[in-house]
């Protein structure tokens, strides 16, 4: 069964640092998303990705935070000037239409601000 | 903000045993509710995705129910095993993006 694959599982990052997530979604699927999971908490929205731009996002996704599909087959997630609150779990998913179909989730990627 | 909720928030149950959670929603403006199983160092897996009131989906001896007029939906699981042992996760699809509930946390012992 097709997988969306995540790299690094688990990133320990310095605050103030860059971090990218790596993401490689199922080739025929044309939407692409990352959500996050602070600990304790409910999984969240971030952005949602279609035709090469962003779709929607959500008020967490401010400029520190980037997107970028740079080879039709990488999906990743940058975030900038990383801050304590931004430990989590992030996870990639994506999907080939609408939300009536299942999301393809990844196995996330623990990332840890010290 | 849409806001979903889901209870109880964790059973532990017996092996054998069936067991229910639910999720709720508001159901105003609804286009489709889905359910995710997830374990630990696992990826969430999409059980059901659901979008007709009175929707019944059956994936073995999990199966599930859905009232878009009152905003809920119902997980059941007949005869729990052990490997039943996850977190459930509902979701609302709204305007691209699913809204997630807290998860319900299901343990079964032998």
């Amino acid at each position: 069964e097709p997988e969306v694959t995540q790299t690094p599982s688990h990133q320990v990052t310095q605050m103030g640092q860059e971090v990218i997530l790596r993401c490689v979604p199922i080739s025929n699927h044309l939407y692409f998303y990352w959500y996050r999971q602070i600990l304790g908490q409910k999984v969240e929205f971030l952005v949602s990705f279609y035709n090469n731009e962003i779709s929607e996002k959500s008020e967490i996704f401010d400029d520190q935070f980037s997107v970028e599909r740079p080879d039709g087959s990488n999906f990743t997630l940058k975030i900038r000037s990383t801050k304590l609150e931004d430990s989590a779990m992030y996870f990639c998913a994506s999907i080939q239409g609408t939300g009536s179909y299942g999301y393809t989730f990844g196995s996330g990627t623990r990332l840890t601000i010290v | 903000i849409l806001n979903v909720e889901q209870s109880p928030q964790s059973l532990h149950v017996q092996e054998g045993d069936s067991t229910n959670f639910t999720c709720s929603f508001p159901s105003s403006n609804f286009y489709a509710l889905h359910w995710y199983r997830w374990e630990t160092a696992k990826s969430p897996e999409a059980l059901f995705v659901m979008t007709l009131n009175g929707d019944e989906k059956k994936k073995g001896r999990i199966s599930a129910t859905l009232n878009t007029k009152e905003g809920y939906s119902y997980l059941y699981i007949k005869g729990s095993q052990p490997e039943d042992s996850a977190t459930y996760l509902c979701a609302v699809y709204n305007t691209d993006k699913l809204i997630f509930g807290t998860g319900t946390r299901l343990q079964v012992f032998p």
